[in-house]
């Protein structure tokens, strides 16, 4: 099976949270990350979290680490439709020095 | 945007004719990445460089080569095309030290079409 899953499409509305969510397989994982993909473009990174942190707020983003579950949630409030794009989870396997691995990406459609 | 530039933007070859991309980056970061993004798969890594001729494989190396003789540009060549090896290939940069540590910049991608 894939090492990062992440469910394939979300919609909201505009205005409402989204919660992207994401599990990952290696406990030794150090670093967890979040990407966002526009159309057309490259990936940007949105923001990151340690494995020994639970909770992590960034303005309008707040990633939830469960290390015992391998689980990451990406959520965004007051979503608007500037923020339709593809997201993606990604760990950091092996370690500090290991590659990143990704997930296959989420597709957020936000609705007007 | 970081300064990291990717050529050509769209190519369309043929089965069996050798390829070149091109990542250029004017951030002098030290680790430089070529991945493909293909539908259902996400982004998988070809091969990574962490240094002036220091090149190792990743995830989907065969059938791709890679050289970096100056720190800012970091070649992948597809010695024999295949249709196989149509996706979006995609650039990436780190300064490889700092709290993240992480692949921060992407270029904006090549999309490879081999017929």
């Amino acid at each position: 099976g894939e090492d990062v899953e992440q469910s394939l499409f979300l919609s909201v509305r505009e205005g409402d949270s989204s919660v992207i969510n994401c599990t990952y397989t290696d406990s030794s994982s150090t670093y967890l990350y979040w990407y966002k993909q526009e159309p057309g473009a490259g990936l940007q990174l949105l923001t990151y979290i340690f494995s020994n942190m639970d909770m992590k707020q960034d303005q309008r983003l707040t990633v939830l680490l469960n290390k015992k579950d391998k689980h990451l949630s990406l959520r965004i409030a007051d979503t608007q439709t500037g923020d339709s794009a593809i997201y993606f989870c990604a760990e950091r396997k092996g370690g500090s020095q290991g590659n990143l691995i990704f997930g296959k990406g989420t597709k957020l459609s936000v609705k007007p | 945007d970081a300064g990291i530039t990717q050529s050509p933007r769209h190519k369309v070859t043929e089965t069996g004719t050798p390829v070149t991309l091109r990542c250029h980056q004017t951030e002098n970061h030290r680790y430089m990445y070529w991945y493909r993004q293909d539908p259902g798969h996400g982004l998988r890594l070809i091969h990574y460089s962490y240094g002036v001729k220091d090149t190792d494989k990743g995830e989907v190396s065969d059938g791709y080569s890679v050289s970096r003789s100056k720190t800012e540009d970091f070649l992948l060549t597809l010695e024999s095309a295949t249709s196989s090896q149509t996706s979006v290939y995609f650039c990436a940069i780190s300064a490889g030290t700092g709290v993240a540590n992480t692949e921060a910049f992407f270029g904006q991608g090549t999309r490879l079409t081999v017929v």
